[in-house]
């Protein structure tokens, strides 16, 4: 069964700073990732979704990354903003399994 | 409004009663999920279905039924609530495959006395 596990499970950031959120899965025989943002109260909004085949996808300033065969998964965001403050979640789908970490809960304080 | 809708946000029930939540989607989307959202364990599927009339279990189905009777509903009744099934529960959908980018519900939040 995978496991999905994202650490740390909360941080805090000055604005303007770049940061690295990062999820890892047991199982490398992955179909693709998603990343996920949730602000509180709302649903989820999908950011990035890496295909298996590919080792990372940019949208502004975002940039994931994938490594299938260490089971890892990172989330960059550069030059962050207040408005980036949320739960950024990350979803590992193998073969219509899909499972989700608990979130990191990130603060950005201007 | 185009989209994801799901009603009601909140509801508060006792055990043993029947609950529907329902969800809606404007975009013809073939597949559409359900959720629980509880701390301590993230999100897990529930159900899910890929088209009308055709739906299947996902981690946690116990105590859940679906039906998809069309394209753009997708109720998820809980026939006799327990107060383990208190939770956020999501409804999501995706055009073509479970493996699409998927499009979230602002989610029910069904608190279970």
């Amino acid at each position: 069964k995978q496991e999905v596990t994202q650490i740390p499970a909360a941080l805090s950031v000055p604005e303007g700073e770049n940061l690295v959120l990062n999820c890892s899965f047991t199982d490398s025989a992955i179909y693709n990732l998603q990343w996920f943002r949730q602000d509180p109260g709302k649903g989820l909004t999908s950011l990035l979704l890496i295909q298996s085949s590919q080792r990372e996808q940019t949208s502004g300033r975002l940039n994931a990354s994938l490594d299938k065969s260490s089971g890892r998964s990172t989330l960059y965001i550069a030059a962050s903003q207040p408005g980036d403050s949320a739960t950024y979640l990350c979803a590992v789908d193998n073969n219509n399994d899909m499972r989700f970490g608990a979130g990191t809960r990130l603060t950005v304080k201007p | 409004d185009a989209g994801i809708t799901q009603s009601p946000r909140y509801k508060i029930t006792e055990t043993g009663r029947q609950v529907t939540l329902m969800c809606h989607q404007t975009w013809s989307h073939s597949y559409m999920f359900w959720y629980r959202q509880d701390l301590g364990h993230g999100l897990r599927l529930i159900y899910y279905s890929a088209a009308a009339d055709i739906t299947d279990k996902g981690e946690v189905p116990d105590g859940y039924v679906v039906s998809r009777s069309k394209t753009e509903n997708f109720p998820l009744t809980l026939e006799s609530a327990t107060r383990s099934q208190t939770s956020v529960y999501f409804c999501a959908s995706s055009p073509f495959s479970r493996s699409d980018t998927q499009y979230f519900g602002p989610g029910t939040r069904l608190t279970v006395l």
